[in-house]
This record gives C-alpha cells, sequence and structure tokens, in this order.
C-alpha cells in the first residue's frame, strides 16, 4: 500500500513563477490537509478538505491555492512564488472516524530564490 | 488560535526514560495527538488521549489533563532509534490540528 505520495520530492523554484505540489492517497480517506513546516515553527496548517468537493483555508492559506476534485488528489498551487514559501510542505489525510488520526505523505522540499 | 508549549531540545541516555511535557490553550478540545518525526521524514503517530489519565503503548506512554491544560510523552528504555522530534499536537473545536515546534530528542551511548 503505497499510503500517500507526493510529487516532487524537491524543487528549487525562481521568484514570481507557478508551481503545484501534488499530493495523492490510496487509502480512501475523506479528509486531506496542507502543512508547512518551517524551523522552531512546527507543522502549521494551510488549507484542508474535509470531503471531495469541498476546500478551507487553515491557518496561513494566504499565496496558496488547492483543488479538491476527487477522493484521492489534492494539489497546492503557489500561483507566484515568494522567497518566504521556502519550506518544507507535507499532505496528510484522515478518515474522519474513530482516533481520525492524520497520516503524513514524505513531504516536498522547496526552496524559492 | 492555539498555543501550544514544549521544549526544544532534551537529551538522555541508552535505556534510561525521558518524559516530554507538552502545555496547551485551545479554543475548544477534541484531543491530543503525539507525533515522532526523525530528519528528513515524515511525522508518524504515535499516541491519542482524549480523556484524562494515562494512555500506555510498549515503550511509549502519553498523559493528559484537561483542566491543567497539560500532557507528556514518556519515553522507556531509550534506544538510540528513538532520537527524533516529538511533537505535540492539539485538535480543537473545529477538527482542527495544531502542532507545538517539537522536542528534539538526542540518545546518547
Amino acid at each position: 500500500t503505497a499510503g500517500i505520495t507526493q510529487a516532487p520530492t524537491s524543487q528549487i523554484l525562481a521568484a514570481g513563477r507557478s508551481m503545484t505540489l501534488r499530493c495523492t492517497q490510496d487509502m480512501r480517506h475523506n479528509a486531506m490537509y496542507w502543512y508547512r513546516q518551517d524551523l522552531g515553527l512546527g507543522l502549521r496548517l494551510i488549507h484542508y478538505s474535509n470531503t471531495a468537493g469541498t476546500t478551507g483555508k487553515g491557518e496561513v492559506p494566504d499565496g496558496y491555492s488547492v483543488s479538491r476534485a476527487n477522493t484521492d488528489d489534492f494539489p497546492l498551487t503557489l500561483a507566484s512564488a515568494v522567497p518566504s514559501q521556502t519550506s518544507v510542505y507535507f499532505c496528510a489525510s484522515s478518515d474522519a472516524r474513530d482516533v481520525d488520526e492524520q497520516f503524513f505523505g514524505p513531504g516536498t522540499r522547496l526552496t524559492v530564490l | 488560535g492555539q498555543n501550544i508549549d514544549q521544549p526544544t531540545e532534551m537529551t538522555a541516555t541508552e535505556g534510561a526514560i525521558v518524559q516530554i511535557n507538552c502545555t496547551y490553550q485551545t479554543s475548544g478540545f477534541n484531543g491530543l495527538f503525539w507525533y515522532q518525526q526523525h530528519a528528513g521524514e515524515a511525522p508518524t503517530f504515535l499516541s491519542y488521549n482524549v480523556l484524562d489519565g494515562l494512555e500506555e503503548k510498549g515503550r511509549f506512554s502519553s498523559f493528559l489533563s484537561r483542566s491543567k491544560g497539560y500532557s507528556y510523552l514518556l519515553l522507556k528504555e531509550l534506544q538510540m532509534k528513538d532520537s527524533a522530534s516529538y511533537l505535540c499536537a492539539v485538535r480543537d473545536g473545529d477538527y482542527k490540528l495544531s502542532f507545538g515546534a517539537g522536542t528534539t530528542v538526542t540518545v546518547r551511548a
């Protein structure tokens, strides 16, 4: 079982360019999340989706957009990247039942120059 | 917003016990999670508390006091592979997780 996959693993991006980070899960989880992780700040929620067709804003949504066309995929788009978006991005999913722990993908390391 | 505090770093000897404390202030409470994250890897789920008391899972135990806004993760019989960051996360009234900055535990031989 693959669980959650993310692509690319890492990327260097020029400021002002657009970029889509991909996230796919095969666990049929309803809820999916995007976090960024920065040294000393911990994981911060960017956007989330409780079910296919719906999305919501997290703690740090500015400069990012998401879509949830189906259960499996939850891409994150940076329309015009800025250096402050340099970070490690983690996608996660949960089944919204029982404990509802989140399962994390391997992460994408993004550097904006 | 949420306010979650945990120590930045802790060091312990192989075979010893380490206790990582976490204090929190949140708007609504729907459970507290502990995750383990090795360097360069994704966080992985360790434990969950929603009621007061101790939850034990092998060498790892987690405690919660909702009235005090306090939790701890206890790691017993430390092994070198336990060197990692440990993340405290609180699920709020909107069922969203807020994470502390993490505690880096270094296990020395």
